[in-house]
């Protein structure tokens, strides 16, 4: 099994509607992360927990929101999906020393 | 306020030549530096780390890179491209707790 797990790879949605994206981790780290990838843009942090109880807002944290549910869990949302929200989501991991993050797969979604 | 510049967004080398992708910094602090590597359709995989121990970082698949605080640099090299090394990669700097990450440079790798 995948050390850090994106669920769903891939998904479609219409405008308006409200989705969640959602990462599980097996590398036993507190730190948890969500970036989203567009073309030319690189990677930019959208939400980031350092434990279960702290949630810290990215670069680009608006239209969306986190839930960091156990230490293995950190899901993220949009409430209402909006076509220039389409882009590569991707999920990492830290451990405290931060010396290196473990990324999941990736979800690629598409608002239509 | 930390910044991470990728120079190029696109880089192309024949196979068996040198390969130089370039990247700067800025911090405040002594920052930790990372080169990732995506492959198309993949996440994305760490190729090496700068953590201060050494300013010439080995990385995995023949890269190394680095660290130049006078230049503000911390480029990736490659003696030789292989045809494998087509990808894009990330250069990474966190000094404050998080990864900022810069725009990417795409390697292409003619034949």
């Amino acid at each position: 099994d995948a050390d850090v797990t994106q669920t769903p790879r891939n998904r479609i949605t219409k405008t308006g509607k409200r989705i969640m994206l959602e990462c599980s981790q097996t590398k036993g780290h507190d730190r948890m992360y969500w970036y989203r990838q567009d073309p030319g843009l690189g990677l930019r942090l959208i939400y980031y927990s350092f434990d279960v109880k702290d949630i810290n807002k990215g670069e680009i944290s608006d239209g969306y929101s986190v839930s960091r549910q156990a230490q293995a869990k950190f899901s993220l949302s949009l409430e209402s999906a909006i076509p220039n929200q389409t882009a590569l989501y991707f999920c990492a991991t830290s451990g405290r020393d931060q010396y290196g993050y473990t990324f999941g797969s990736g979800t690629r979604l598409t608002v239509v | 306020a930390q910044s991470v510049t990728q120079l190029d967004s696109h880089v192309s080398v024949s196979e068996g030549t040198p390969v130089l992708l370039r990247c700067n910094y800025s911090s405040s602090y002594s920052p930790s530096l990372f080169w990732y590597v995506q492959h198309p359709n993949k996440g994305l995989q760490l190729l090496l780390k700068y953590t201060s121990a050494a300013t010439l970082v080995k990385g995995i698949n023949g890269f190394e890179a680095e660290f130049k605080k006078s230049e503000t640099s911390f480029h990736l090299t490659k003696p030789s491209a292989h045809m494998s090394d087509a990808a894009e990669y990330f250069c990474g700097g966190g000094a404050t707790n998080k990864l900022i990450f810069g725009t990417g440079t795409l390697l292409a790798v003619q034949p």
